[in-house]
């Protein structure tokens, strides 16, 4: 089974665009679309992103999503304090037949 | 707007099975395009994926619990439920059940979550 590797921590002051990155392998990412999720500390993951790069209804759109080969990135453009959250990727991944989760990014909004 | 509910024990003893149940409401659960699948994740890392149920019934579990994880479908409760054997301290964490969709037959997202239930695995 693979292993997707993003960022432990990211941080940026309000109104700044970050990027979170998660990288993967050809199992994964490579062959497979990729899909973002928000938690809030004390509550499940909620679904950001799907298919790469799309926005469920209610999603600002300043959050968005992006795949080049093995590599996926969520982009947050004009931060706002309510985004501190753990980000996690998470693609199919072939051999577990289910989503793979990366080992989140915690975004620290100073 | 579809809500789902896990439920069960909160402790359970080494050696026994964990049994938990996910109860969907505003919808039923035997309509598509979606499937059910269970989440845990334990303190402090990852959440990691467990297996899903079919509305056919079908099942497809992680490779690493297989040999202790069923999936059973109870459509005249609009419930799907969660049973691990064998259970260790290292099976202690908020168990997730949620709805994944399905796109030409194949997952797509999970995009309706439970809340989440803590399950403590101790004597």
């Amino acid at each position: 089974q693979s292993v997707l590797t993003q960022p432990p921590s990211a941080s940026g002051t309000p109104g700044q665009r970050i990027t979170i990155s998660c990288s993967g392998s050809s199992s994964d990412i490579g062959g497979n679309t990729v899909n973002w999720y928000q938690q809030f500390p004390g509550t499940a993951p909620k679904l950001l992103i799907y298919r790469n790069n799309q926005r469920p209804s209610g999603v600002p759109d300043r959050f968005s999503g992006s795949k080049s080969g093995t590599s996926a990135s969520l982009v947050i453009s004009g931060l706002q304090s309510e985004d501190e959250a753990v980000y996690y990727c998470a693609p199919w991944e072939d051999s577990l037949n289910g989503p793979l989760f990366g080992g989140g990014t915690s975004l620290t909004v100073l | 707007q579809v809500q789902l509910q896990e439920s069960g024990p909160g402790l359970v003893k080494p050696s026994q099975t964990l049994s938990l149940t996910c109860t969907v409401s505003g919808g039923s659960i035997s309509s598509g395009p979606y499937d059910w699948s269970w989440i845990r994740q334990p303190a402090e890392k990852r959440p990691e994926w467990i297996g899903r149920i079919y509305t056919s019934g079908r099942t497809n579990y992680n490779p690493s619990l297989k040999s202790r994880v069923t999936i059973l479908l109870d459509t005249s409760k609009n419930q799907f439920s969660l049973q691990l054997s064998s259970v260790t301290a290292a099976d202690t964490a908020i168990y997730y059940c949620a709805r994944e969709m399905i796109r030409f037959g194949q997952y797509d997202y999970m995009d309706v979550w439970g809340k989440g239930t803590t399950v403590t695995v101790s004597s």
